[in-house]
């Protein structure tokens, strides 16, 4: 079975400043996929960013970037210029390569502070 | 092209009667997954639907179906209602397992039991 670990219950930061969401895996599996979804208060779950393991090349979208460990079973996020709309609950999230379920962390509340 | 819709958004039930809770998932989409949120044991897998079979089954009792129609919608049962059933219902879209891994969320449904 597959689990997902969330280290860091709460985080805040400054608007304008850099932050980065931890976020641990174990899996048998050699071949998965990674995300991080994004929940604002309004509970609609958003994709921010998705990595397949097979790629060694971190992904990026916009402000958002993740650091791609496999050997280490880590997989991160960093969020650049933070925004006040940024201030959500963010899930890292594991699937397999053929599946369609989801294995949820616990989460981190971030919050963005002006 | 329309998200995926749940309905009814807030239901109010009362112990031991039974709700359906149901789940329009994008245009195209012919999987749908149903994820169990609350504040204790954050967001767990209830069950994945793919062209009308149930593909997996989360670790909740018998009292949890649901079922896929011909044309994906999906429903979700709980029959005999208990307190601990009180959360956020999500249901999730995508294509299809393995295909383009990105699962689109509605924005649930808010069970209270009373």
């Amino acid at each position: 079975a597959q689990t997902v670990t969330q280290s860091q219950p709460e985080m805040s930061v400054q608007e304008a400043e850099t932050v980065t969401l931890s976020c641990t895996y174990d899996t048998s599996e050699s071949n998965y996929y990674l995300f991080w979804y994004k929940q604002p208060p309004s509970r609609q779950m958003i994709l921010v960013i998705r990595q397949e393991a097979y790629k060694q090349q971190n992904a990026t979208e916009n402000r958002f970037s993740v650091n791609f460990q496999k050997a280490a079973k880590s997989f991160s996020l960093k969020i650049s210029d933070s925004q006040l709309g940024d201030t959500a609950m963010y899930f890292c999230a594991f699937m397999k390569r053929n599946g369609n379920k989801l294995v949820f962390g616990a989460g981190t509340i971030l919050r963005v502070k002006s | 092209k329309a998200g995926v819709t749940q309905t009814p958004r807030y239901l109010i039930k009362t112990r031991g009667q039974q709700v359906t809770l149901s789940c329009s998932p994008i245009s195209g989409h012919r999987s749908v997954s149903w994820y169990q949120q609350t504040p204790g044991q954050g967001l767990q897998f209830l069950f994945e639907y793919f062209s009308e079979t149930q593909r997996n089954k989360g670790n909740f009792p018998g009292r949890f179906s649901g079922r896929q129609f011909s044309n994906s919608r999906s429903e979700m049962n709980v029959s005999t209602l208990e307190l601990g059933d009180s959360a956020l219902y999500l249901c999730a879209s995508s294509s299809g397992p393995g295909q383009n891994t990105e699962a689109f969320f509605g924005q649930g449904t808010r069970l209270t039991v009373v």
